[in-house]
């Protein structure tokens, strides 16, 4: 079946450092959508990139879709405390935005 | 503010016993989910609606029951929660079918002893 690969699945990092985590769909996506979700918490809708090779940035996170939109990043300059938590991207085909696929998020982890 | 309200945000039940979660949204929003997510885990869809147009997962077991009264309300019903039901159970809205960001609640930690 579809399927949203993501990785890493874990990540730690001291302050200060950048971080990168990645997804890649098995067939193209209509639109891929990026949520945080704080240990203890729920996900919250971060962004939603629509257009191939578009790129946006939300100030220190920047996320980009793929050109053949099979493939999104996020990436977070200068990392701090307050990112901890984990990262999923869900992708959704053409029409369906109310069939998420999810990947299985990345955990990243924060040094002081 | 609009939101996703889900009661109770910890619910404990007995095994077997059936047990039901709440869900309301402000928002006005066409589309209501109910997902499932387990420790380190994506959520897991179980349903949705589209207004009252009815949307179960072909994996979500017959355990699993919804209802959706009017646009502002969900339930799910959990008829003879097992141990294995045991999750974090997440309502979310969106506005259409077609594009946008969820809102989430607060989520329903079930416990079943």
């Amino acid at each position: 079946g579809q399927q949203v690969m993501q990785i890493p699945q874990y990540q730690h990092v001291q302050e200060g450092e950048d971080f990168t985590t990645y997804c890649n769909s098995s067939t193209t996506l209509s639109n891929i959508q990026w949520y945080k979700q704080r240990p203890g918490g729920h996900p919250v809708f971060l962004i939603q990139l629509v257009k191939s090779g578009e790129v946006k940035k939300q100030k220190r996170l920047t996320f980009q879709f793929g050109e053949a939109k099979k493939n999104s990043s996020l990436h977070i300059t200068a990392t701090q405390t307050t990112d901890v938590g984990t990262y999923f991207c869900a992708g959704s085909r053409a029409g369906n935005n109310r069939k998420l696929i999810w990947g299985l998020g990345t955990s990243l982890a924060v040094n002081p | 503010d609009a939101m996703v309200i889900q009661n109770p945000r910890y619910q404990v039940t007995q095994f077997g016993k059936p047990v039901t979660l709440s869900c309301s949204q402000t928002l006005n929003h066409n589309v209501m989910y109910w997902y499932q997510q387990k420790s380190s885990q994506a959520p897991k869809l179980l349903f949705h609606y589209y207004d009252k147009d009815f949307n179960n997962e072909a994996d979500t077991p017959d355990n699993f029951q919804s209802r959706r009264p009017n646009t502002s309300f969900c339930f799910l019903d959990i008829r003879s929660p097992g141990l294995g039901d045991a999750a974090m159970y997440l309502c979310a809205t969106s506005r259409d079918s077609y594009s946008g960001g969820y809102t989430f609640g607060s989520g329903t930690r079930l416990t079943v002893v």
